[in-house]
């Protein structure tokens, strides 16, 4: 069965930093990888989609890399701003129907 | 993209009661799934559901508990049944537009408290 693991649980950064956030997972037979941003009680945002051909994909300050081979996704985040501030989540498809999540990256920025 | 609406955003139930929760999807979409996230936990699948057939339950979830309906391509139910406090969580759907390969859109959630 496919895990999938991030890490840090939790960051703190001063607003303006450059950031990285991690994702692994075991099976490399995947769809595509996607992360999610979540914000306290509320449902998931979209950030950015990898499909399993690509390497890296970008949106604004946001860059998400993917190494399927090694089993690694990073989240790159530019300057960043208290508004980012949430738990960032990434879910990677296999076979079936299913994304398999991780537990998240909890996101402080401070002002 | 899709855009997805869920109803209600939040309940507070008593014990062995049901709430059924409803998804609406502003376009046609084949697969819609329901996921349970529970207090500071990831997001677990617990059924696929399309349209036309028998919705497909994740190991660990059933058709008692958990019974979905799928009436059309805009659409989807799902029932907590017999509440205990265990399934206070939250509740999502969501959908991918297009496909397995395509982006995959969620609901704003559905919290549920159970006493």
């Amino acid at each position: 069965k496919q895990e999938v693991t991030q890490i840090p649980a939790a960051l703190s950064v001063p607003e303006g930093e450059n950031l990285v956030l991690n994702c692994s997972f075991t099976d490399s037979a995947i769809y595509n990888l996607q992360w999610f941003r979540q914000d306290p009680g509320k449902g998931l945002t979209s950030l950015l989609l990898i499909q399993s051909s690509q390497r890296e994909q970008t949106s604004g300050r946001l860059n998400a890399s993917l190494d399927k081979s090694s089993g690694r996704s990073t989240l790159y985040i530019a300057a960043s701003q208290p508004g980012d501030s949430a738990t960032y989540l990434c879910a990677v498809r296999g076979g079936a129907n299913n994304l398999f999540f991780g537990t998240g990256t909890r996101l402080t920025v401070i002002p | 993209s899709a855009v997805i609406s869920q109803k209600p955003s939040r309940d507070i139930c008593q014990r062995g009661t049901s709430l059924t929760i409803q998804c609406q999807v502003d376009s046609q979409v084949t697969m819609m799934f329901w996921y349970r996230q529970q207090p500071g936990q990831s997001l677990t699948l617990i059924a696929t559901a399309n349209q036309g057939s028998e919705a497909t339950y994740e190991s660990g979830f059933v058709i008692d508990k958990f019974p979905i309906s799928r009436p059309n391509l805009t659409f989807s139910t799902l029932t907590v049944s017999n509440m205990s406090p265990e399934d206070s969580s939250i509740y999502l759907c969501s959908a991918p537009t297009s496909g397995l390969t395509d982006t995959q859109y969620f609901g704003p959630g559905t919290r549920l408290t159970v006493l």
